[in-house]
């Protein structure tokens, strides 16, 4: 157990919905990192939170966004869902954005849309 | 050219013997290099860190960097079944990015 938790663990949508994932750092991390892995692909990265402010993006349209509050938990809002975003959403927490930021894992959202 | 790159396997090996996973990154000023392992249904748990040209022992695994090859590898010594998973290699530049995995079987 990492001390990462994410909810919800599974979620059914529609083409079209907007869907808001949840997830609760561990404790002393102050960094929030997102992560899309489909099926048989490793994670891709969507952006990280630090401090409450955007730390860096991947390669997601602007309907993917988020939030860190100030007790380091985080939110990842995704809008106008499309059938490709059906995956496993993760969330990962570190202690920072240095050289040896080591990310902790949650157990994921699988999302599905429909 | 992907970011970070892994033989997809799937890779299988008898129990004992040495499993070797390679990885190949493209951005040269990367500083960290992890690897770790996802059991099927789960999310990736870290097993190895290593920064700085070389070797790295941790028990039974071994981690290997060569940054002028652009070339991490993963040692599994002695493999045992339960060892059997996806071994994903993440690369920190600006932010952690990870290859697509190499599937992992041990035969008993």
């Amino acid at each position: 157990e990492t001390g990462v938790t994410q909810s919800p663990t599974h979620l059914i949508k529609t083409r079209g919905q907007q869907v808001t994932l949840r997830c609760s750092s561990q404790s002393g991390h102050n960094t929030v990192s997102w992560y899309q892995q489909a099926l048989g692909q490793g994670p891709q990265f969507i952006f990280q939170y630090y401090r409450e402010e955007e730390n860096g993006r991947g390669n997601f349209p602007p309907r993917f966004s988020g939030l860190q509050f100030p007790n380091y938990s985080s939110e990842l809002n995704v809008n106008a869902l499309e059938l490709d975003d059906s995956a496993l959403y993760l969330c990962a927490s570190s202690r920072g954005t240095g050289v040896d930021e080591k990310l902790f894992f949650g157990s994921g959202t699988q999302l599905s849309v429909l | 050219q992907k970011e970070v790159e892994q033989n997809s396997g799937p890779l299988s090996v008898p129990e004992g013997a040495i499993a070797s996973l390679n990885c190949t990154y493209s951005d040269r000023v990367s500083q960290s290099f992890f690897w770790y392992r996802q059991y099927s249904g789960k999310s990736p748990e870290l097993i190895m860190s290593i920064y700085s040209n070389g070797d790295k022992e941790d028990g039974r695994f071994t981690a290997q960097l060569n940054k002028a090859s652009q070339y991490v590898s993963l040692l599994i010594r002695d493999s045992q079944p339960s060892d059997s998973a996806t071994y994903l290699c993440a690369v920190l530049t600006n932010d952690m990015r990870f290859g697509a995995g190499t599937r992992l079987t041990v035969k008993p």
